[in-house]
């Protein structure tokens, strides 16, 4: 069973730049998209990009100015880096699995979240 | 952007009991809607993919339907367990985006 696991510091000042990696286990990374997906507090889940198995990135046009998503297959990692960050990115982040041929996205593996609380 | 809208936003009912929730897309998804169990200080769980595909390990007293634009979730025989943050998500096209929830507390 794949199971995933979110790393990276729970707090991030103002104007500075949010680093996250996921690390898969227990199944290989080829062939499928993996996903960023975060929960603000008191508000609904928003998907913020993903990068598919040749390293393709779609991302939020909400985000995408400031988002990278990389990956790095050698590691079995994924990796979001989101820059200028303000209160409103204060959230619970996850990394997730969206599985190959089925015609849709969808999130059928999760990490268990990170919070990360932008503060000064 | 592909808007999905979730009523109730919240519901109760006893166990034993049936509940149905609604997502409507704002526009033509075909059947890429998916649904999700949230439950305190847990990820999302896909429920219930395309619509009415039941994943593994998934009670089958949980079921869906639907297509185009309107969609539900049921869950027949509702158990404690069931007490849950549920979403809908349209996996047509990006941006990707979920329901706002419906929360389901058993009485």
């Amino acid at each position: 069973q794949v199971q995933l696991q979110e790393s990276g510091p729970g707090l991030v000042k103002p104007s500075e730049t949010l680093s996250l990696t996921c690390t898969v286990s227990g199944g290989s990374m080829r062939g499928y998209w993996w996903n960023w997906v975060r929960h603000p507090p008191g508000k609904g889940l928003e998907w913020i990009g993903s990068i598919g198995p040749t390293g393709r990135t779609d991302y939020n046009p909400s985000l995408k100015s400031r988002l990278t998503i990389s990956v790095d297959i050698s590691k079995n990692q994924f990796s979001l880096k989101l820059t200028s960050v303000t209160a409103e990115d204060t959230a619970i982040y996850y990394c997730a699995r969206d599985p190959p041929a089925t015609g849709s996205s969808e999130f059928d593996q999760w990490g268990q979240g990170s919070l990360v609380t932008i503060s000064s | 952007d592909i808007q999905m809208t979730q009523s109730p936003s919240s519901l109760s009912a006893s166990v034993g009991g049936r509940v149905t929730i609604t997502c409507r897309a704002s526009q033509n998804i075909n059947n890429h809607l998916h649904w999700y169990q949230q439950k305190p200080g847990k990820a999302p769980n896909l429920l219930i993919s395309s619509a009415s595909i039941l994943q593994s390990g998934v009670p089958s007293r949980f079921s869906g339907s639907g297509s185009g634009t309107d969609f539900s979730l049921t869950i027949n025989n509702l158990q404690p367990e069931d007490s849950a943050i549920y979403y809908c998500q349209q996996g047509h096209s990006s941006p990707l985006t979920f329901g706002g929830g419906a929360k389901v507390e058993i009485k």
